[in-house]
């Protein structure tokens, strides 16, 4: 059982690249999300998805984008990158249940990003 | 919005000694959930409380949730080299179907 695969691992991007952080779950999870960890900093959610075809907006999404077209990818996308940018980034997932409560979230390797 | 305060941020012990670090929120709680993130690594689920005043052990490691669920405890008894990394709170609370998560305690531990 993979979990939830995460790819790159480590990306050097120049000021102004574009780049997609690749993210898989296998778990059949409804709930996905995206978070920056910066040097000795909690987590910052960028982006979540409750179920394929629906998004939202976290603490911090200015600079990103995602989507979410079936229920096991949720890519990350980077536009025009800027050094404020870089920071290790985790994507999850997790189930919503019944009980109004989410499952424990699985984590991804995480991607460390620079941009110089 | 709704926050989950967790503290202290850093804490730095003697091996042997003993840890505790608290989530506190000003709403009640649906569970709370405890991870940790060892150096360099990524965060990993320890452990779920969703009933008021539940305690679980995981050898060293006990859980409280409090009454009220509106906070919570991870003690670690006699910490060894091997519990260093960021312990983080993450709960559900009200209508927010996405977990909310404390800034982290980040744990040292002196050989």
């Amino acid at each position: 059982n993979a979990g939830v695969t995460q790819t790159p691992k480590f990306r050097i991007l120049k000021i102004g690249q574009s780049m997609t952080l690749q993210c898989t779950q296998d778990m059949n999870h409804n709930y996905m999300y995206w978070y920056r960890q910066d040097p000795g900093m909690g987590l910052k959610l960028i982006y979540y998805s409750v179920g394929a075809g629906i998004t939202d907006k976290g603490e911090v999404p200015n600079g990103y984008n995602v989507s979410r077209s079936t229920t096991e990818d949720f890519p990350l996308r980077l536009e025009l990158a800027a050094p404020s940018q870089t920071s290790v980034y985790f994507c999850a997932s997790s189930r919503f249940s019944g009980g109004g409560m989410n499952t424990e979230a699985f984590f991804g390797q995480g991607t460390r990003l620079t941009v110089v | 919005g709704q926050q989950v305060m967790q503290i202290p941020q850093y804490q730095h012990v003697q091996e042997g000694e003993d840890f505790t670090t608290y989530c506190n929120s000003s709403t009640t709680l649906s569970n709370i959930q405890w991870y940790k993130q060892r150096p360099g690594g990524h965060p990993v689920f320890l452990i779920q409380l969703v009933k008021s005043g539940e305690v679980k052990k995981q050898k060293r490691l006990t859980f409280q949730f409090g009454e009220a669920k509106k906070n919570s405890s991870l003690h670690i008894t006699a910490t060894q080299t091997t519990d260093v990394g960021t312990y983080f709170c993450a709960a559900n609370a009200g209508n927010n179907r996405k977990l909310i998560w404390g800034l982290g305690t980040s744990l040292a531990v002196n050989p």
